[in-house]
C-alpha cells in the first residue's frame, strides 16, 4: 500500500467549474506537504507547501488545505481553465529528510 | 536561467547496453537528485548528492550509479541497462536540504524517457 494515497486517480471537468483533490498520507513523523503540478511531458512545479501548523494556503485559483490530526491534505482548484489540465502531486516530507509522492491525479480541463 | 537541464531528452538501449544521463543546474543549488517515474506509481529516488563530490542512495538506487564532480552537473549511470529500467528520469535541485520550507524546494528538469528492449 503506497504510503501517500492520491484520489481520485483522474478527473474530468468542464472549463469554468471547481474540483478537489485528496492526498491521504500515513508517513510519520510528518515535516510539510508539497502539491506540485506536472504538465504532460514536463517535470513537476511546486504549487504549495504546507507545514505543520498550516491549515490552510493559497496560490491562485488553487487553495490546499491540511489536516495533520487525520493526515489528509486536499487542493481545491475553482474557476478552473484549460491549463489547469495536468497531473497534480501530492508530496510528503517525513522524519526531516525523507519523502513520498503520490502517484497523482491526472486532471482534464475540457472547454 | 536555464534552470534545469537534461539531456538526452529520448533514449533506446538495448539490454546490456550502458549510457549517462546529464542533469546540469544554473541556480547554484547544492542538492541535487535524480528519480524514476513509472505509470502508476509516485515518483522514486534514486540517488541524490548534498554537495560536490558527494552521492547517496535513495530508493531505488540498484543498477545505477552517480557522481557529482561538479556543482552544477549530476550524472546518473546505467552500467548494464535492463528492460525493468525502462522509465522516465528526472533529475532535481534545491538549495537546501528536505527539511521543509521555500528554500527545499525542488525544481525539476524536463525528463529523460529511456527505452531499454
Amino acid at each position: 500500500k503506497n504510503q501517500v494515497e492520491q484520489s481520485p486517480q483522474s478527473l474530468i471537468i468542464l472549463e469554468g467549474k471547481n474540483c478537489t483533490l485528496q492526498c491521504n498520507y500515513t508517513v510519520s513523523p510528518f515535516s510539510n506537504l508539497r502539491w506540485y503540478k506536472q504538465d504532460t511531458g514536463r517535470g513537476p512545479v511546486s504549487l504549495t507547501i504546507m507545514t505543520f501548523s498550516e491549515n490552510t494556503k493559497s496560490n491562485g485559483r488553487y487553495t490546499a488545505t491540511l489536516d495533520a490530526d487525520t493526515k489528509q491534505s486536499s487542493l481545491h482548484i475553482t474557476a478552473s481553465q484549460l491549463s489547469d489540465s495536468a497531473s497534480y502531486i501530492c508530496v510528503v516530507t517525513y522524519n526531516n529528510n525523507d519523502m513520498r509522492f503520490g502517484a497523482g491525479t491526472r486532471l482534464t480541463v475540457k472547454p | 536561467n536555464a534552470g534545469v537541464t537534461q539531456t538526452p531528452k529520448f533514449r533506446v538501449l538495448k539490454t546490456g547496453q550502458s549510457m549517462t544521463l546529464l542533469c546540469a543546474q544554473d541556480m547554484n543549488h547544492e542538492y541535487m537528485y535524480w528519480y524514476r517515474q513509472d505509470p502508476g506509481m509516485g515518483l522514486r529516488l534514486i540517488h541524490y548528492s548534498v554537495g560536490e563530490g558527494t552521492t547517496a542512495k535513495g530508493e531505488v538506487p540498484d543498477g545505477y550509479n552517480v557522481s557529482r564532480l561538479k556543482k552544477q552537473n549530476f550524472l546518473l549511470g546505467l552500467e548494464s541497462a535492463a528492460p525493468s529500467q525502462t522509465s522516465v528520469y528526472f533529475c532535481a535541485s534545491s538549495y537546501s536540504s528536505l527539511g521543509g520550507g521555500d528554500l527545499d524546494t525542488q525544481y525539476f528538469g524536463p525528463g529523460t524517457r529511456l527505452t531499454v528492449l
